[in-house]
């Protein structure tokens, strides 16, 4: 079973604090995605990583897919209360999404 | 912008039934997905679908789910005879055939309960 597995499932902050989410693999993937939740909607793409070692930035979040493409990393400098949502990694493999157990992410104003 | 939209937002059904989640993907859009999500679990791949036919499927894609493109615009997940464990959120998605790029955009949910 190909498995995605984030670090920390819950993360709860101040507004201003800087965080890091994980997304870790045993498997390579050919690329990975992140995706925010929100309550009662779909996942929402946020990037697409496809190099090891890429790195991408989205505003405030910043975004690593790691040399041997298993892992991927989410950055988030002075974290505001709009962050709040769930995040989600995701590889593609062949015509699949395969999701990660997701990280919720609480910041308190 | 162009979204994916899903019928009904909230479903609820008897363990047995017959039920029909609904879906319009984007209308120049030719991949079309279904995923769940049980509350306080991770996003599964349930299936993937491309020219009429189902390309990939995944272990819980059983005998008691179908789906259908019955015309050019809906896309339908059937689950013929529901079962406690079917209850969950189900999402439709949809991704155009382009090779640059590989998003799905997903829609909103349908909440299947099954009582």
């Amino acid at each position: 079973t190909q498995l995605l597995e984030q670090s920390p499932q819950f993360l709860s902050i101040q507004e201003g604090e800087n965080l890091t989410v994980y997304c870790n693999s045993s498997s390579v993937f050919s690329s990975l995605q992140w995706y925010r939740q929100e309550p009662g909607e779909g996942p929402v793409l946020l990037v697409t990583v496809v190099t090891g070692g890429e790195v991408k930035k989205l505003k405030r979040l910043t975004f690593q897919f790691g040399d041997a493409r298993k892992d991927s990393s989410l950055h988030i400098t002075a974290a505001q209360p709009g962050d709040t949502g769930l995040y989600l990694c995701a590889g593609i493999r062949t015509d699949k999404l395969i999701f990660g157990t997701g990280t919720r992410l609480q910041v308190f104003p | 912008e162009p979204e994916v939209t899903q019928t009904p937002s909230h479903q609820v059904t008897q363990m047995g039934q017959e039920v029909i989640l609904r879906c319009v993907p984007i209308s120049n859009h030719l991949y079309f997905y279904w995923y769940r999500q049980i509350l306080g679990q991770k996003v599964e791949f349930l299936v993937s679908f491309y020219n009429n036919e189902i390309s990939e499927k995944s272990e819980i894609f059983d005998d008691q789910f179908s789906v259908e493109r019955p015309d050019g615009s809906n896309f339908t997940l059937k689950i013929r005879s529901t079962k406690l464990e079917d209850s969950a959120m189900y999402f439709c998605a949809s991704r155009p055939n382009l090779r640059s790029t590989w998003e799905q955009y997903f829609g909103p949910g349908t909440r299947l309960t099954v009582t």
